[in-house]
């Protein structure tokens, strides 16, 4: 079947410092992968993604590699600003297209 | 653009009350969903709608009816609310289907006591 793992939370971190976010799947075929950003009192807003092997999806800093011989694809960012608090969701859509599977979700503070 | 608005943002509802969370979107998308989020879970779906006049089952469907009311419009509703039901309820909608990007509204959460 499909799933999504996600390290647990919650991250702290000092401004500046390097995140990385943990995210393996399982999944028959070839998804498409998906980092999602949750800010305080929002919906969910699409982050980054990487529909194949070795795609890179990049966006506000952050990046994320679709590594199919490790089934991963953690979020990275070098240097984190209190403004990238958040719950950060990492997701699958199978290749079927019909439904989305997402992680349970990182919560990140970063403090000043 | 006021994107994917949601109505209510909170609500209280007692054991085997009803109620309908309303949704719209103003960007002319053919796609729309409900989405519940528990606590230590991820998002889970509830039913979607791929272009208006039809409606499908997701993950976790029982207890739920929708209405895709017109292309913008798309309420889930609660015949008799369970404690089980107590979540935060998202609404989305993308262009069309799942490869599309999806854009979310603020959330309505709801306690059944």
């Amino acid at each position: 079947g499909n799933s999504v793992t996600q390290m647990e939370g919650p991250v702290t971190l000092s401004e500046e410092a390097f995140l990385t976010i943990n995210c393996t799947y399982t999944a028959t075929g070839y998804p498409s992968l998906f980092w999602y950003v949750q800010y305080p009192g929002e919906g969910l807003q699409l982050l980054l993604k990487a529909t194949k092997a070795d795609d890179k999806g990049s966006n506000k800093g952050f990046e994320a590699t679709y590594r199919k011989e490790t089934t991963s694809f953690h979020l990275e960012k070098g240097s984190v600003q209190v403004s990238d608090s958040a719950v950060y969701f990492c997701a699958l859509l199978p290749n079927t297209g019909n439904q989305f599977y997402f992680g349970t979700g990182t919560s990140l503070t970063v403090i000043p | 653009n006021a994107g994917v608005t949601q109505t209510p943002k909170f609500q209280v509802l007692k054991t085997g009350q009803s109620m309908t969370l309303q949704c719209a979107q103003d960007m002319n998308h053919n796609s729309m969903y409900w989405y519940r989020q528990d606590p230590g879970m991820g998002l889970r779906l509830i039913y979607y709608s791929a272009s208006e006049g039809t409606t499908d089952k997701g993950e976790v469907p029982n207890g739920y009816n929708v209405s895709r009311l017109n292309k913008r419009e798309f309420s889930l509703r609660l015949e008799s609310a369970a404690p089980s039901q107590t979540s935060v309820y998202f609404c989305a909608s993308s262009e069309g289907g799942f490869f599309y990007e999806q854009y979310f509204g603020p959330g309505t959460r709801l306690t059944v006591t």
